[in-house]
C-alpha cells in the first residue's frame, strides 16, 4: 500500500512568492495534518483538516492557509513568502480509530532565497 | 500548554548495546498519548511506539519499549541492542485529548549515533 505522498519534494522560491504543497493521505485515511519542521527543531503543528473541515491551526500567520478535497488529499499554500518559512513541511495523515498514531511523508523542503 | 522537554542533543551508542532516551512532558489534561518517532536523514518520521496516559504496563514494540512514569511526567524510549540503522534523530511527542484532534507537540529531539 502506498505511503503518504508529497510533493513537490524540493522547491528554491524567492521572498514575496507564494508556494502550494500537496499531499495525498494514506488511502481510507481522511485526517490531513501539516506540519513545518525548521533545521534543527522538532515539527511545529500548522493545521490540521479531517473530513474537510479545519479541525486545527497553530501559532501561523494568515499566509498560511489549506484546504482538504473530497477525496481527502490536501493542499498547503503560504503567501508572501519569508526567509524564515525555509524548512521542511511534513503532511501527516491518521485513520479516525486506534491511537491517533500519524502517518508522515517524506516531506517537501523549501528553500526561500 | 503543552511542552515535551528533550534535554540530550546527542547520543552515542555502541552497536548491540542498549541506549536510553529521555523525555519529559507537562500538560494539565488527564487524557493525553506520548508518542516516540524516529526521523532518518530521509525526513521521513517514523512511528516507533505509544503509551496511553492510562496505560498501567509500559509500551512495548520489539526492540523499543517505553518507561513511563507518570508522577515524574516521563516518557523515556529504550531501544534494545542498537543497530547501526537506529542512527538518524528521535522525537518525543504528546497528544492531548481525542476524538478527530490529531496534533502533535514535538520536542526538539535526539540525534542519535550507534558506532560499530
Amino acid at each position: 500500500d502506498a505511503g503518504v505522498t508529497q510533493s513537490p519534494t524540493h522547491l528554491i522560491k524567492t521572498r514575496g512568492q507564494q508556494v502550494t504543497l500537496r499531499c495525498s493521505p494514506i488511502s481510507g485515511h481522511k485526517s490531513v495534518s501539516w506540519y513545518q519542521q525548521v533545521l534543527g527543531q522538532g515539527p511545529q503543528f500548522i493545521f490540521q483538516y479531517y473530513e474537510k473541515e479545519e479541525r486545527g491551526r497553530g501559532n501561523f500567520p494568515d499566509r498560511f492557509s489549506a484546504r482538504q478535497f473530497p477525496n481527502y488529499s490536501s493542499e498547503l499554500n503560504v503567501n508572501a513568502l519569508l526567509l524564515g518559512d525555509s524548512a521542511l513541511y511534513l503532511c501527516a495523515s491518521s485513520f479516525p480509530s486506534g491511537v491517533g498514531e500519524l502517518f508522515f511523508g517524506e516531506g517537501s523542503r523549501l528553500t526561500v532565497l | 500548554a503543552q511542552k515535551i522537554t528533550q534535554t540530550q542533543p546527542g547520543m552515542f551508542v555502541q552497536e548491540k548495546e542498549a541506549v536510553t532516551l529521555d523525555c519529559t512532558y507537562d500538560t494539565s489534561d488527564q487524557s493525553y498519548g506520548l508518542f516516540w518517532y524516529k526521523q532518518p536523514s530521509s525526513g521521513e518520521m517514523i512511528f516507533l511506539i505509544y503509551q496511553g496516559s492510562y496505560d498501567e504496563q509500559n509500551a512495548t514494540e520489539g526492540r523499543y519499549s517505553l518507561n513511563f512514569q507518570k508522577a515524574r511526567k516521563s516518557a523515556n524510549l529504550v531501544i534494545s541492542a542498537s543497530q547501526l540503522g537506529d542512527s538518524a534523530m528521535y522525537f518525543c511527542a504528546m497528544r492531548v485529548g481525542g476524538g478527530s484532534n490529531y496534533k502533535l507537540t514535538f520536542g526538539k529531539g535526539t540525534l542519535l549515533t550507534v558506532n560499530p
